[in-house]
């Protein structure tokens, strides 16, 4: 069955980095772009970026283009989101997401979700 | 700019709910195709796609759901909510950069 598997939850203080995974099961990275999606409490959903791991291309929001960068290792069908100068605003729920068989901004496959917490 | 009105609904079951969606410039596409989705997340769930492209109904979505609209306005119809309709709905369009969303729809039962 085609699935994401994300890393644990983190707490980090203001100012520090954080680097979270998504793996993917039953389905192959490099067919479709890897969205980021974040919700933070009360907020909406906010698009950080997507990577095609095929040719190791990126495309960041702009809110956050100059503190983040999404790699994936292909041969371990994983991806990474890597967030710097965090502040408590980054506090949220981090999402992978893909749309794998509707095209387009049909994010039909979405990762459970990683909780990071940024608190001095 | 994704504008979602109304921002709560309290719905009776068995009745109807509608959301709309607005956008602050026309969401078709250099390619022809006008992206805008429905999402719907339950609390402690990721979000799940209801509908995409406009109207399309996603497999397994009971046809209870509806999509409608065109250029800059968009509507999601509920027919006979259910209990398990409960939760936040939000549009989606991926039509420019950067992707966005609406603010979100509360859907709750009354």
């Amino acid at each position: 069955q085609v699935h994401f598997i994300q890393s644990g939850a983190e707490v980090k203080r203001p100012g520090a980095s954080v680097k979270i995974s998504c793996k993917a099961f039953g389905y192959s990275f490099s067919s479709h772009l890897l969205h980021w999606v974040r919700r933070a409490p009360g907020r909406s959903l906010e698009w950080v970026g997507w990577i095609n791991s095929d040719y190791g291309v990126t495309k960041y929001s702009p809110k956050f283009q100059d503190r983040v960068t999404i790699n994936s290792e292909s041969s371990a069908n994983t991806a990474y989101l890597d967030l710097r100068s965090l502040t408590v605003d980054d506090t949220a729920t981090y999402y992978c997401a893909a749309g794998t068989t509707k095209g387009r901004g049909a994010f039909d496959l979405w990762g459970p979700g990683t909780v990071i917490t940024v608190s001095s | 700019v994704m504008t979602q009105t109304p921002l709560s609904s309290p719905v009776a079951l068995g009745q109807s709910a509608s959301i709309s969606c607005r956008s602050s410039q026309g969401l078709v596409h250099s390619d022809g195709g006008t992206y805008l989705s429905w999402l719907h997340q339950r609390p402690g769930q990721p979000p799940r796609l209801l509908i995409y492209k406009i109207s399309n109904r996603f497999s397994g979505v009971p046809d209870r759901f509806s999509g409608a609209g065109a250029g800059t306005e968009f509507t999601l119809k509920i027919s006979r909510v259910e209990t398990e309709d409960v939760g936040v709905y939000f549009c989606m369009q991926s039509t420019h950069f950067p992707i966005t969303f609406g603010q979100g729809t509360r859907l709750e039962i009354k």
